[in-house]
């Protein structure tokens, strides 16, 4: 089944202690990106890769950092986590550029204290 | 600075009720315009993608349309399982990235 598998689903953690949420796509797609969802503000991207080794900032990159190394594999870091972070990020993939339909994970509910 | 507005923001509809959805961006031109749905806990599922004013997609009760300056869902004689989230999304030419909207939370009552 084509997906894109996002984990963990849901994590509590604590001011400061790093983290990584991984996802992963089985469909070969070239372009993967990271959002976060918040109320009233909807969905903002985080960062976004056309391709393996090749990253860029979104619109709200602060506090975060991603990797692509292979093309299936797109982690989100989280270095030194801020309650302001708190919030429920999406992966998503598309086959080609920005300009195709997203498949979007199930989220990852991230709350930070 | 490109912008996306979704309207109404919330949108209660009787069964059967028909009713229209709009999405409004300012223009630095358009690549693509995407409207999806999202359930309570889930990501968004991909509906549809416009390219060019006057284009029309259908799906089910589902049709979306474009203008130069805005988009338009249109649901004919809708059904509670249609009670969801719509999301629209743009690409514009000066950027690889997709600006969404807050969406309009719909609900259908039977």
């Amino acid at each position: 089944e084509a997906q894109v598998t996002q984990n963990p689903r849901y994590l509590i953690t604590v001011t400061g202690k790093k983290l990584t949420v991984t996802c992963s796509q089985n469909m070969n797609h070239e372009y993967m990106s990271w959002y976060r969802q918040d109320p009233g503000l909807g969905l903002r991207q985080i960062y976004y890769s056309m391709n393996v080794e090749v990253t860029d900032k979104g619109d709200v990159p602060e506090g975060y950092k991603v990797s692509r190394k292979e093309k299936r594999n797109f982690p989100l870091i989280l270095e030194s986590p801020s309650p302001n972070q708190t919030s429920l990020y999406f992966c998503a993939s598309s086959p080609g550029s920005t300009n195709t339909e997203a498949f979007f994970g199930q989220g990852t509910r991230l709350t930070v204290v | 600075e490109d912008q996306v507005t979704q309207s109404p923001e919330a949108l209660r509809l009787q069964e059967g009720e028909s009713s229209s959805l709009n999405c409004s961006y300012t223009v630095s031109g358009l690549r693509g315009l995407f409207w999806y749905r999202q359930d309570p806990g889930k990501g968004p599922e991909f509906l549809f993608t416009l390219y060019s004013a006057g284009e029309e997609k259908e799906k089910e009760r589902l049709k979306a349309t474009l203008t130069k300056k805005e988009s338009f869902l249109h649901i004919t004689a809708p059904k509670p399982e249609d009670s969801a989230t719509y999301l629209c999304a743009v690409h514009f030419y000066n950027t690889d990235k997709l600006i969404f909207g807050t969406g309009t939370r719909l609900q259908v009552f039977p």
